[in-house]
C-alpha cells in the first residue's frame, strides 16, 4: 500500500516567517509534486519533480521553491510567508515519470499564515 | 476560461439515485482522463480512469466525448458512502500537465 506523509497537518505561522512543509513516500516513486487546494480553484500544481535533484515549474510556483535531495523526500519551502499563501498543501507521488500514473495523495497540510 | 470546469454542486439525492456529472475540458490535445474522489477534509484519491471507450465499475460509469471535450461519471444505486466531493482530472503529455476541476460535491441522503 503506498503511503504518502506529510510532516503536519495543521500549521499556523506569522507573515514574514520561513515554512517548511515536508513530505515522505515510501513506495520508490519517481515522480513528486506539490499542489495546493483553495476553494472553487480546484488543486493548482506549484512544483513537481521527476527525479532527485531535479525540479520543475508548475502552474503556480512564484514565492515557493522546492527540494528533493533524496528520492523519497520532497520539501516545499515558502521563503517569506504572506497571507495570500494560507491554503490546504497536498503533496503527491505518482510512478513513473514517463507515463501518466495514478497520483497517490498525502493526507495535506492546512497552513494558516496571520 | 478554467481549463477543466465542473459544476461544484451541490447534488443533493436520495438513496438509489442515479445521478451524473459532467465536466468540460479546453485542451483537445488532453491524452489522459481520470475521476477522483475526496471525502470531506482527506487527500484525493483515484475512483477511475477513464478511457475511449468507456468503462465501468460496478455501480460507477465513466464516459468520454472527444469531439465535445467533455467526461461524465454516472453512480447508479446512489449509498450513503458515495457522499464525498468527485474531481475531474485531465491530462496532456507531460505529469506536470495535470488539471484538476474544482469538484463536484455529491450528498446521498436516507
Amino acid at each position: 500500500d503506498v503511503k504518502v506523509t506529510q510532516s503536519s497537518r495543521y500549521l499556523v505561522k506569522r507573515t514574514g516567517e520561513k515554512v517548511f512543509l515536508e513530505c515522505v513516500q515510501d513506495m520508490d516513486h519517481e515522480n513528486m509534486f506539490w499542489y495546493r487546494q483553495d476553494p472553487g480553484l480546484g488543486l493548482r500544481l506549484i512544483y513537481f519533480s521527476y527525479d532527485v535533484k531535479m525540479k520543475e515549474k508548475g502552474d503556480i510556483p512564484e514565492g515557493y521553491s522546492v527540494s528533493r535531495e533524496k528520492k523519497e523526500r520532497f520539501s516545499l519551502i515558502l521563503e517569506s510567508a504572506s497571507t495570500n499563501q494560507t491554503s490546504m498543501y497536498l503533496c503527491a507521488s505518482s510512478l513513473s515519470p514517463k507515463w501518466v500514473y495514478e497520483q497517490y495523495f498525502g493526507p495535506g497540510t492546512r497552513l494558516t499564515v496571520t | 476560461r478554467k481549463e477543466v470546469e465542473q459544476d461544484p454542486g451541490p447534488f443533493n439525492v436520495p438513496e438509489g439515485a442515479t445521478v451524473a456529472f459532467n465536466c468540460t475540458y479546453s485542451n483537445s490535445a488532453s491524452q489522459s482522463f481520470f475521476w477522483y474522489r475526496q471525502d470531506c477534509r482527506k487527500e484525493p484519491k483515484l475512483l477511475m480512469s477513464v478511457y475511449s471507450s468507456g468503462n465501468e465499475d460496478g455501480r460507477f460509469t465513466a464516459q468520454l466525448n472527444r469531439a465535445s471535450q467533455y467526461i461524465s461519471l454516472l453512480i447508479r444505486d446512489s449509498k450513503l458512502s458515495d457522499s464525498a466531493t468527485y474531481l475531474c482530472v485531465v491530462n496532456g503529455y507531460n505529469n506536470n500537465d495535470m488539471r484538476f476541476g474544482a469538484g463536484t460535491r455529491l450528498t446521498v441522503k436516507p
